[in-house]
């Protein structure tokens, strides 16, 4: 595709389920970044990837929190035993090598734990 | 740790008139980025100008310029001729020289009232 895809769009989910939220970035970006944005806040930055490797995963939260990309494409986040304050908009971006690119972003998904 | 603060929550403008918002950050690195990007309803990021803290001229991109003062850890974006189009949240990022991680603002929202 033409940009950075994420799925699904919307996610709502029961306290305790888990979730996975999936993100394609545009063809040959190498670096791959998770943020999370949580209601009426700025972006914060979960984790980091260049190629399958995440030299920087810092921002997770907690446990519960994971990450994985495959074949330096798809990555997935997944969320285990889902909180109600993990309600926020997961956003994707993708770029050629890294952050001094060009960050191109997905529209995100809306997680609600209900 | 680094902070971006934005103290405009809100912010309007007639449109063809300009705006200005406001951005300060906090951090004892010499090396850094910063960083205006615009997200629509749409939740989509959007860069719309970035500034390297080693360059003293004050990056452009058309209708947007920015403010860059770095002694006072000031990093204004500027917006002439407001267009329709621009009315969106604005958040202000930071980006401390060989991280891959992005530090934002809470967010300035602008209106533009035709």
């Amino acid at each position: 595709g033409a940009g950075v895809s994420q799925s699904p769009s919307n996610k709502v989910t029961e306290k305790g389920k888990d979730v996975e939220l999936r993100c394609d970035p545009i063809s040959g970006h190498t670096a791959l970044y998770w943020y999370r944005q949580s209601l009426g806040q700025g972006l914060e930055f979960l984790i980091y990837f260049q190629g399958n490797s995440a030299p920087d995963k810092s921002g997770l939260p907690s446990d519960r929190f994971s990450a994985e990309r495959t074949g330096g494409s798809v990555s997935t986040l997944t969320i285990q035993r889902t909180q109600q304050e993990d309600s926020a908009v997961y956003l994707c971006a993708s770029s050629l090598q890294g952050m001094y690119e060009k960050l191109f972003f997905g529209s995100g998904t809306q997680l609600s734990v209900l | 740790a680094q902070t971006v603060t934005q103290s405009q929550p809100e912010m309007s403008v007639q449109e063809a008139e300009t705006v200005t918002l406001s951005c300060t950050y906090d951090t004892s690195e010499s090396d850094y980025y910063l960083f205006w990007y615009k997200q629509p309803p749409s939740r989509q990021m959007i860069l719309v100008i970035r500034q390297e803290a080693y360059k003293q001229q004050n990056a452009t991109e058309n209708r947007f310029s920015v403010n860059f003062q770095k002694a006072a850890k000031s990093f204004s974006l500027k917006i002439s001729d407001s267009q329709l189009g621009d009315a969106a949240m604005y958040f202000c990022a930071y980006s401390q020289g060989g991280s891959e991680k992005l530090v934002f603002g809470k967010g300035t929202k602008l209106t533009v009232n035709p």
